[in-house]
């Protein structure tokens, strides 16, 4: 069974940083691209960042460019969001996904984590 | 800053059928990237409805069903059931940036 569980989300204030963690199970975690993708509060999903299978393609979303960073570690199947410089605008819950690939047309999820919310406020 | 368009709110009656409709560009749905749909509840994950345009994933009930064409697509449930009560979101890529996803504004179905 594919599990993927999100930690590290919490209250910060503007300005600060967390580290989140996505713990994958029950595939090939190395074989796949994997994404985050945030919901802020009365909002729809947003995709914010993925990764090839070896961490060598990273890319973001405009509005996270240069404060967040996604990473991953093969050997312990987990998937990190690094953010930096938060703002009240990156409240949301953070979900992890896997970030499938079956033709050069064709990109979704179709696993996702039960999220952890990260909440900027002072 | 969602680059899909779908309608905020759309309701039936237990049994009819609805649509949702998803609208995007020559960038995204128009450059021939699949539509996929989504069905997320309110705090839990969200769930993989339509891959492929037109595709359901095991387990996914007969009563959903997706198609595409041009640069939209359309998510349609018939036999509206309560437990459709939920937000779904269309989902594409865009050719702006390798690795970019985009989703849609997100349409809350009411079953009346």
């Amino acid at each position: 069974e594919v599990q993927l569980v999100e930690s590290g989300g919490g209250l910060v204030q503007p300005g600060g940083s967390l580290r989140l963690s996505c713990a994958a199970s029950g595939f090939t975690f190395s074989r796949n691209w994997m994404s985050w993708v945030r919901q802020a509060p009365g909002k729809g999903l947003e995709w914010v960042a993925n990764l090839n299978q070896d961490g060598s393609e990273k890319y973001y979303v405009d509005s996270v460019k240069g404060r967040f960073t996604i990473s991953r570690d093969n050997a312990k199947n987990s998937l990190y969001l690094q953010i930096n410089s938060l703002r009240a605008e990156d409240t949301a819950v953070y979900y992890c996904a896997r970030d499938l690939s079956s033709s050069s047309a064709r990109f979704y999820f179709d696993y996702w984590g039960q999220g952890t919310l990260v909440t900027v406020s002072s | 800053q969602s680059v899909l368009t779908q309608p905020p709110s759309v309701s039936g009656a237990p049994g009819q059928r609805v649509t949702i409709s998803c609208t995007g560009s020559s960038s995204n749905i128009g450059a021939g990237y699949d539509v996929h749909w989504y069905q997320h509840l309110p705090g839990t994950a969200p769930k993989l409805l339509i891959y492929g345009n037109t595709n359901r994933p095991s387990g996914v009930p007969d009563r959903f069903s997706g198609s595409k064409s041009g640069t939209s697509a359309s998510l349609a449930i018939t036999g509206l059931q309560a437990e459709d009560e939920a937000d779904y979101y269309c989902q594409s890529h865009d050719s702006s940036l390798r690795g970019s996803r985009v989703f849609g504004t997100g349409t809350k179905v009411t079953v009346l």
